[in-house]
């Protein structure tokens, strides 16, 4: 069964410097999204990604974030300078065009530590 | 804004019995509501979903019903495992009146169930 990957599993960085979390959705996927958790709360959307643009963003998701699908497999999150509350695990999720329920698919994973 | 609210956690049940989780939402529009699973170490998966009123969704012995009179979609099943321990998270997408969404989930904060042998 097709299933969205991402890498790498465990990212830690110092403050200040900057990561991109990279995700490859499932291959005729044309939704993107990314999501974070911060240890102990609630799930949280950040951006939608659709035909090669943000199509929706959380407040969040401020000008220190972006995302980028740089080929036709891979889906980026970029964070310019992390900061200690950038500490979470990062979802990646795709769905299709088409879905009754619009269903995303969501991969395992980055455990992004801010030091 | 939407918004979802979950029962208080974390449960705690022994095997074979009855779990119901509660789940109410806010929203505007024609959501569609969702119920994932977190199991240890891994990312979320679709465990069930219905997306109109009295819908019913179901899978692996969970249930939940769209009820939009009281804003609800409680997750319910007769009897649990200890392979169900798991973060059971509900979600809505919301949706516009032509039924279009670029499919933002809004999630509850999700209820930690534990059943014990």
């Amino acid at each position: 069964e097709p299933e969205v990957t991402q890498t790498p599993s465990h990212q830690v960085t110092q403050m200040g410097q900057e990561v991109i979390l990279r995700c490859v959705p499932i291959s005729n996927h044309l939704y993107f999204y990314w999501y974070r958790q911060i240890l102990g709360q609630k799930v949280e959307f950040l951006v939608s990604f659709y035909n090669n643009e943000i199509s929706e963003k959380s407040e969040i998701f401020d000008d220190q974030f972006s995302v980028e699908r740089p080929d036709g497999s891979n889906f980026t999150l970029k964070i310019r300078s992390t900061k200690l509350e950038d500490s979470a695990m990062y979802f990646c999720a795709s769905r299709d065009s088409s879905g009754i329920a619009y269903e995303q698919y969501f991969g395992p994973g980055t455990r992004l530590t801010v030091t | 804004g939407d918004s979802v609210t979950q029962m208080e956690g974390p449960v705690t049940l022994s095997e074979e019995a009855f779990l119901t989780i509660n789940c109410t939402y806010t929203a505007t529009g024609y959501p569609s509501l969702f119920w994932y699973v977190q199991y240890p170490g891994e990312g979320l998966q679709l465990l069930l979903k219905a997306t109109k009123a009295d819908d019913k969704g179901s899978n692996k012995g969970f249930e939940a019903t769209y009820r939009k009179e009281t804003t609800s979609f409680h997750l319910e099943k007769g009897s649990v495992q200890v392979s169900d321990s798991a973060v059971y998270f509900c979600a809505l997408q919301g949706a516009n009146a032509g039924g279009t969404s670029y499919g933002k989930l809004t999630f509850g904060q999700g209820t930690i169930l534990t059943v014990h042998p």
